[in-house]
């Protein structure tokens, strides 16, 4: 199967600084990329869609300035998380497709466990 | 609005069967995936349906009723390895992935 991975796997910040994490497709192009959040036991939240090329689309409430995503290449997207609060810590996890839109072929990522002091 | 019901936690045995049920109220439907996500990681996929019926892959099931928005993921000869959380997923009309909250299943020996 597709294999998707992501960098680092888990991060520790101080407050107030910057994290950049990576997803990339090792074996297929991903033409659309999507980044989740999920707190302790809860679901699984998007935070955005993420298209080879163009400007990643929001979901509301989610405050694009702080959460930067760029998807420059088709087998790489990042997430950087602007100065990051105690309230952002949380695991992200990317997910990504090729070709058409086909949700029962979303391939995740290991996630990201991001604790900020 | 839209809503995805699990129960939060279920406990069975080892080699026993379990059924993990799952009620949706979405705007349109285009499918109901189920996912496993072990604790800190990714989740994985297991099975999508999108057509009425019951769709079986080795010990995991999954059944579907669109006019009851209902579905449930079947586990059989549960392993201590299947102690996981188990995820349902309904794609919308707008083609969304609308997530369930997750049932936690503990397996004991």
């Amino acid at each position: 199967g597709a294999v998707v991975s992501q960098h680092p796997s888990w991060v520790i910040c101080k407050s107030g600084t910057s994290v950049k994490i990576e997803c990339r497709s090792l074996d297929f192009q991903a033409t659309t990329m999507f980044w989740y959040r999920q707190f302790p036991k809860q679901s699984l939240m998007l935070m955005a869609t993420s298209n080879e090329g163009s400007k990643a689309t929001y979901e509301q409430g989610v405050e694009k300035d702080k959460f930067l995503i760029n998807h420059a290449s088709l087998t790489l997207s990042t997430l950087t998380v602007t100065s990051a609060h105690p309230e952002d810590s949380s695991f992200y996890i990317c997910s990504a497709i090729s070709g058409t839109v086909s949700y029962n072929e979303q391939f995740f990522g290991p996630g990201t466990r991001l604790t900020v002091l | 609005g839209q809503n995805i019901d699990q129960p939060t936690e279920m406990t069975a045995t080892e080699g026993a069967i379990v059924q993990i049920n799952c009620t949706y109220q979405t705007s349109g439907f285009n499918g109901l995936l189920w996912y496993q996500q072990h604790a800190g990681e990714a989740p994985t996929f297991l099975s999508y349906n999108v057509l009425d019926g019951l769709e079986e892959k080795g010990r995991f099931s999954s059944f579907l009723s669109r006019s009851k928005g209902y579905s449930y993921l079947l586990l059989k000869e549960l392993q201590m390895k299947d102690s996981a959380s188990y995820l349902c997923a309904v794609i919308d009309s707008n083609y969304q992935l609308i997530w369930g909250a997750g049932t936690k299943l503990i397996i004991k020996p």
